[in-house]
């Protein structure tokens, strides 16, 4: 069946611009997940979304990072004023609920020059 | 301080030549741990979810177990398309995420 996707799968910008990542979780996943991987360095949590329920926002590194989810479907991440220290790979994660494994999608690379 | 440490960071192996992987973390009330796999350029894979104390997972080479304090990710009689980094995860009480770095597998044939 189809997994979670992702676009774009690459993305080069230059620094102060607004970029937008999106996620398709698989259809009937709740949960959805944003987490940042930079180059070398473990998985880091950037957002949270459950259903209808607010979404724990405890990974955000800074205002400059913001996502919407509509409903239990796609999921956008926006990273306003892009510095260089942006520069990973994004990755996205669906889950049946919070307490489930995750599948993951295939990331958005993302680089500031 | 929830932490989950994996070990060692980089791993190379003969083919046929098995060997553990090593999670261990220190959670205040494991919901859950998980192992993923991931190849270069792509996002991790699930592998293994496991919940309790004792408990063994065990798909083709690889066997997952896990006890209070960690878990062991085996891999008996590795092959080459066994390469690539394996992460282990912990959910701990109050929802919260932990992943550790991964560990780096490369298996010559």
């Amino acid at each position: 069946g189809a997994g979670v996707s992702q676009s774009p799968s690459n993305k080069v910008t230059e620094k102060g611009k607004d970029v937008e990542l999106r996620c398709d979780p698989i259809s009937g996943h709740t949960a959805l997940y944003w987490y940042r991987q930079r180059l070398g360095q473990g998985l880091e949590f950037l957002i949270y979304f459950q259903g209808n329920s607010a979404p724990d926002k405890s990974g955000l590194p800074s205002d400059r990072f913001s996502a919407e989810r509509t409903g239990e479907s796609v999921s956008t991440l926006t990273i306003q004023r892009t510095q260089q220290e942006d520069s990973a790979v994004y990755l996205c994660a669906s889950s049946l609920g919070w307490d489930r494994e995750k599948y993951f999608g295939p990331g958005t690379r993302l680089t500031v020059t | 301080e929830d932490q989950v440490t994996q070990s060692p960071e980089a791993l190379r192996l003969q083919e046929g030549e098995s060997s553990s992987l090593n999670c261990s973390y220190t959670v205040s009330g494991l919901r859950g741990l998980f192992w993923y796999r991931q190849d270069p350029g792509k996002g991790p894979e699930f592998l293994f979810t496991l919940y309790s104390a004792g408990e063994e997972k065990e798909k083709e080479r690889l066997k997952a177990t896990l006890t209070k304090k960690e878990s062991f990710l085996h891999i008996t009689a590795p092959k080459p398309e066994d390469s690539a980094t394996y992460l282990c995860a912990v959910q701990a009480a109050g929802n919260q995420f932990y992943f550790g770095t991964g560990t780096s597998l490369t298996v010559i044939p």
